[in-house]
């Protein structure tokens, strides 16, 4: 049973270009959780989502972000116009039904704007 | 507003050597406290969920326990493979953690 999968790994971006962050989470889960770690910062949560529904967005910036979780296919966050201060690793986290039970996360992608 | 604080922040302890990591945590009706290891480079691994007051879990050398007002994580007679960060965080609002810092544990052979 594999667990929550992210790719890429590593994404380095040019100031301005597109980041788009993949998140598979564990079979069976159907909600899906992104948080960001900013260097020598804690983990931040940033959108809540279940198929087709964005349930919570309100740790994401209200602009240039945004996340999808579609009936096929894995969930993704997507940075428009990326700038430095998104270089961070963002981490993936599923869960079967709530956050009152265990939740699982993925090894991250680690962004990197030059 | 809801808060986790973590401590200390970093702590080295020999081989063997006992000790008890601390999460204090101010939260509107508990609903659940998290404890989860992260390696560098790494995503978080969870450990344990605790829901209630008294309640205790233990694992390996690893044991959480809780009050109405903080957790520990205690460790027994650490070996150098849990050297690593442990996060502890509470649910906040319907669905989404609420992370304290982190302790930054190295434990020297």
């Amino acid at each position: 049973n594999a667990g929550v999968m992210q790719n890429p790994r590593h994404l380095v971006r040019r100031r301005g270009q597109e980041a788009r962050l993949r998140c598979s989470p564990m079979k069976g889960h159907s909600h899906v959780y992104w948080y960001r770690q900013l260097p020598e910062e804690g983990l931040k949560f940033m959108v809540y989502l279940q198929k087709e529904n964005i349930i919570d967005e309100s740790g994401m910036p209200k602009e240039r972000f945004s996340a999808e979780f579609p009936k096929e296919g894995p969930s993704i966050l997507r940075i428009q116009q990326v700038v430095r201060g998104d270089s961070a690793a963002y981490f993936c986290a599923s869960s079967s039904d709530s956050m009152n039970t265990e939740a699982f996360f993925g090894q991250g992608t680690r962004l990197t704007v030059v | 507003e809801d808060q986790v604080t973590q401590s200390p922040e970093a702590l080295r302890l020999q081989e063997g050597e006992s000790s008890s990591l601390n999460c204090s945590y101010t939260v509107s009706g508990l609903r659940g406290l998290f404890w989860y290891r992260q390696d560098p480079g790494k995503g978080p691994e969870f450990l344990f969920t605790l829901y209630s007051a008294g309640e205790e879990k233990e694992k390996e050398r690893l044991k959480a326990t809780l009050t109405k007002k903080e957790s520990f994580l205690h460790i027994t007679a650490p070996k150098p493979e849990d050297s690593a960060t442990y996060l502890c965080a509470v649910i906040q609002g319907a669905q989404k953690l609420v992370f304290g810092q982190g302790t930054r544990l190295t434990i020297n052979p």
